[in-house]
């Protein structure tokens, strides 16, 4: 069975600097896809990027961008410049194309600091 | 375009009785899943509809039920609350069946508080 390991429940960055939140997974499959979720305090969860495995380029979204590692079988989230509107919980979640099942991970609280 | 509806968004409950939430997707959307989201067990998922069949389920009691429509809004219902039920329900649609490179489009949630 797939599973999804955040080892960080908690981070914490300043405004205007780089945080990476981590994420493994894992699976036999070879066809999947891979997610960050994003819940903020309102809590309506909102996409960030997503990642096809069968793609070795890493995927980039604005200032979001992943570490794809597919050998080692992780996914971790790279924010820039982080801004106090990134503060959020934040959810890794894998997709598999054979069950047809989407398994997220604990979660992630990130905190900005001003 | 509006999103994925959720109502009622609080309810408050007591023991042994029972509650059906709504979830009205995307338009065009054919998937509804539902979540259940704890403090202590994080988000787990609960089951996925996909054109008015039910194509996956989570690792929860018979209680919890759901069905969906053929405009593909969906409800989640539970019976005989226990006061463990209490969570934020979170309803999620995509175009495609879950799993896929369609990504999840959620909801809102409907807090529920068992008394």
């Amino acid at each position: 069975a797939q599973t999804v390991t955040q080892s960080q429940p908690e981070m914490s960055v300043q405004e205007a600097e780089t945080v990476t939140l981590s994420c493994t997974y894992d699976t036999s499959e070879s066809d999947y896809y891979l997610f960050w979720y994003k819940q903020p305090p309102s809590r309506q969860m909102i996409l960030v990027i997503r990642q096809e495995a069968y793609k070795q380029q890493n995927a980039t979204e604005n200032r979001f961008s992943v570490n794809f590692q597919k050998a080692a079988k992780s996914f971790s989230l790279k924010i820039s410049d982080s801004q106090l509107g990134d503060a959020a919980m934040y959810f890794c979640a894998f997709g598999s194309s054979n069950t047809g099942k989407l398994i997220f991970g604990q979660g992630t609280t990130l905190q900005v600091k001003p | 375009k509006a999103g994925v509806t959720q109502t009622p968004r609080y309810l408050i409950k007591t023991r042994g009785q029972q509650v059906t939430l709504s979830c009205s997707p995307i338009s065009g959307h054919r998937s509804v899943s539902w979540y259940q989201q704890t403090p202590g067990q994080g988000l787990q998922f609960l089951f996925e509809y996909f054109s008015e069949t039910q194509r996956n389920k989570g690792n929860f009691p018979g209680r919890f039920s759901g069905r969906q429509f053929s405009n593909s809004r969906s409800e989640m219902n539970v019976s005989t609350l226990e006061l463990g039920d209490s969570a934020l329900y979170l309803c999620a649609s995509s175009l495609g069946p879950q799993g896929g490179n369609q990504p999840q489009h959620f909801g809102d949630g409907t807090r529920l508080s068992i008394l």
